[in-house]
């Protein structure tokens, strides 16, 4: 059974903070790690698609990092905005014939303006 | 572009009743998933199709639950006999092809009373 544990489990953070999320996962048989952004109501967005040990990916004010040697992927957002309240999942894919997602519980982040 | 569609957005349904719920992937994505997020948790797994076939639907949780995807395009899961513990987000995602992009839709939320 995969395990995919995210820390904190919520965040409230006010209007300018930065903030980060962790993804642990195991680090075998490791594929690809995603980054979702989900905002209620909405689909989930693709934030980051992430498969390279060392990989540092950027989109505007958001980061993510991979070491899939010790089973961690880190989010940064700098300088939260309200409009970035929202939960944030990572979703790590085993080496298969075809990719179905195993997800971590998800972090929920609110913004405070 | 249109993105994943699914309907109805919400459903309530009492115990006992069928329950079926569609999801229109993306024109020409070849993979089609179905995730179910319950309460607290984190999506989970339930079926894959590869066009019309059905690959993999070893996350069904029992016998009740039952999926279709036809002609390769639109795809229906079917619930029998709800129960309470059926009371969840359903989420659909398509793929272009078996790799491991998925792009979501916005889920329905099934409500058991």
């Amino acid at each position: 059974i995969l395990n995919v544990e995210q820390s904190p489990q919520s965040l409230h953070v006010q209007e300018g903070d930065s903030t980060n999320f962790t993804c642990s996962f195991p680090s075998s048989n490791f594929y690809a790690l995603h980054w979702y952004r989900w905002e209620t109501a909405k689909s989930p967005e693709a934030l980051f698609v992430m498969t390279l040990n060392g990989d540092e990916k950027k989109k505007g004010r958001i980061s993510a990092t991979l070491n899939t040697k010790e089973g961690y992927s880190y989010l940064y957002i700098k300088g939260s905005q309200p409009e970035d309240s929202a939960t944030y999942l990572c979703a790590f894919i085993v080496n298969s014939g075809y990719s179905t997602l195993t997800f971590g519980k998800g972090t929920m982040l609110l913004v405070s303006p | 572009g249109a993105g994943v569609s699914q309907s109805p957005r919400y459903k309530v349904a009492k115990r006992g009743q069928d329950v079926a719920l569609r999801c229109d992937p993306i024109s020409g994505h070849v993979s089609l998933f179905w995730y179910q997020q319950a309460l607290g948790q984190g999506p989970e797994f339930l079926t894959y199709f590869q066009n019309e076939a059905q690959l993999d639907k070893s996350g069904l949780p029992s016998d009740r639950f039952f999926a279709e995807r036809p002609e390769g395009s639109v795809s229906t899961l079917k619930i029998q006999r709800t129960q309470q513990e059926d009371s969840a987000v359903y989420l659909c995602a398509s793929g272009p092809g078996q790799g491991y992009e998925q792009y979501f839709g916005p889920g329905t939320r099934l409500t058991v009373t």
